[in-house]
């Protein structure tokens, strides 16, 4: 098990241009969620997928945001014509599907936007 | 929807001293409750879960208490060391049907005083 992993750990880029990030989850699991986290704060829930499907969307994922997960295992966020308040921790989790089942989450990707 | 208060903000504990974290939830129909400790700079970890048929959940020096009723669960550490700083978050939700949206409390940063 080597946990759930993020790519890039950070990424830096002006205004307006596009960013991916991917997450690898842990292998068996099916479910997979996108969190943002500002300093000092509690992660914010973006979506989630169940395999392939995207089950959930937050009202905070603007049209900018897009995320897939083609084949059910790794998942890609992409944020375009990026904004300063697009800055913050992009943290992906995984779990099992069913009640209950607790999210383990990757290190996070730091997006600084200049 | 669901709405999670975190108190305090910060907590300063003398090592060896007790440290206790406390949040309230808004949804009624929430059943499931995570704690998830997180480092500076590292993904946030789960420590401790309990789900809303049990009232109490021990692993060594970390318990969480639930009370339903009131809508409100704790966070207790004892015998606090100089590795339990960190922030300490909670987390709410319902599950069932294909919602699992975790709302998460604004944190608790602990401070253990040597």
């Amino acid at each position: 098990d080597t946990g759930v992993s993020q790519d890039p750990r950070h990424k830096i880029t002006k205004r307006g241009q596009n960013v991916t990030f991917r997450c690898d989850p842990i292998s068996e699991h099916n479910r997979l969620y996108w969190y943002r986290q500002t300093l000092g704060q509690g992660p914010e829930f973006l979506t989630y997928f169940q395999n392939e499907a995207q089950l959930e969307k937050s009202r905070l994922l603007s049209d900018r945001f897009s995320a897939e997960r083609p084949k059910g295992s790794f998942s890609t966020l992409e944020i375009q014509r990026t904004e300063q308040g697009d800055s913050a921790m992009y943290l992906c989790a995984s779990s099992f599907s069913g009640g209950g089942q607790p999210q383990h989450f990757g290190d996070g990707t730091r997006l600084s936007i200049l | 929807g669901e709405n999670v208060e975190q108190h305090p903000s910060t907590l300063s504990v003398q090592e060896g001293d007790s440290a206790v974290i406390k949040c309230t939830y808004s949804d009624s129909a929430s059943n499931y409750f995570p704690w998830y400790k997180q480092e500076l700079g590292k993904r946030p970890q789960l420590i401790i879960d309990i789900r809303s048929n049990v009232g109490e959940k021990k692993d060594q020096r970390i318990a969480v208490t639930l009370n339903k009723t009131a809508k409100h669960f704790s966070l207790h550490i004892t015998e606090t060391q100089p590795e339990d700083s960190a922030v300490y978050f909670c987390a709410a939700t319902h599950f069932g049907d294909s919602n699992y949206q975790l709302i998460w409390g604004a944190g608790t940063k602990l401070i253990i005083k040597p």
